[in-house]
């Protein structure tokens, strides 16, 4: 069956530090990759895209990852700071026509 | 940017009675809008793609007669959930493609509507 597993539920750093998230997916074989930042009481945010046929993406101090081989992506948020504080969720989009399919996400708190 | 809005973004009402949920594509035409269902810690569910000008299509399990949906204009879906009962309380969360940008895949999220049926 179609999995998206997101490592896990709830991520504690420090203030500073790099976060690393996890993104991994069987029996997908998506075009696209997306993160999402997604606050309490609200709906998801747009962070990040990454197709398939590349590596790596970048945006201010995120970083994302896409490895189809491993069926993995990392989002990373570098020099953390408590405002990074959130749920980030990854999606898969098999083409550009298709729904975003989503993980569970991964609650973040960057502790000053 | 491209903004979606809901309305209402709260609501509360007896079981049994029916409740609307509008999302309103801001500043761009929207083809197709999805709604999503969302519960406590979980993920985004998609419940169903809705088509301007035809009928929804939706995800297997949800109930079409029981949560209608209208995508009457390029900027206006509404999803109504009919004969409301407490396990429909939830949070409800429209998105809409931009068909005219630059980037076709990009959807944009509306802030979600709390539901809880009483």
């Amino acid at each position: 069956s179609q999995k998206i597993e997101q490592n896990s539920e709830a991520l504690n750093i420090q203030e500073g530090k790099t976060a690393t998230l996890t993104c991994n997916y069987t029996n997908y074989s998506p075009a696209y990759l997306q993160w999402y930042r997604q606050d309490p009481g609200r709906g998801p945010v747009f962070l990040l895209l990454i197709r398939e046929n590349e590596k790596e993406k970048r945006k201010e101090r995120l970083k994302v990852t896409f490895d189809t081989t491993l069926k993995q992506s990392l989002f990373h948020i570098t020099a953390s700071q408590p405002a990074d504080s959130a749920t980030y969720l990854c999606a898969l989009q098999n083409s550009g026509n298709t729904p975003l399919v989503f993980g569970k996400g991964t609650r973040l708190s960057v502790i000053a | 940017g491209a903004v979606v809005s809901q309305h209402p973004s709260r609501v509360i009402c007896k079981s049994g009675t029916s409740v609307k949920i509008e999302c309103r594509s801001l500043d761009f035409q929207a083809t197709t809008m999805f709604w999503y269902r969302q519960f406590p810690k979980k993920s985004l569910m998609l419940m169903a793609t809705s088509n301007e000008g035809s009928k929804a299509t939706y995800e297997q399990g949800v109930e079409k007669d029981k949560f209608l949906i209208n995508h009457a204009s390029l900027t206006l879906s509404t999803l109504t959930v009919t004969s409301a009962h407490p396990e429909d309380s939830s949070f409800y969360i429209c998105s809409a493609r931009d068909d005219m940008g630059p980037i076709s895949y990009e959807q944009y999220f509306g802030p979600g509507t709390r539901l809880t049926v009483t």
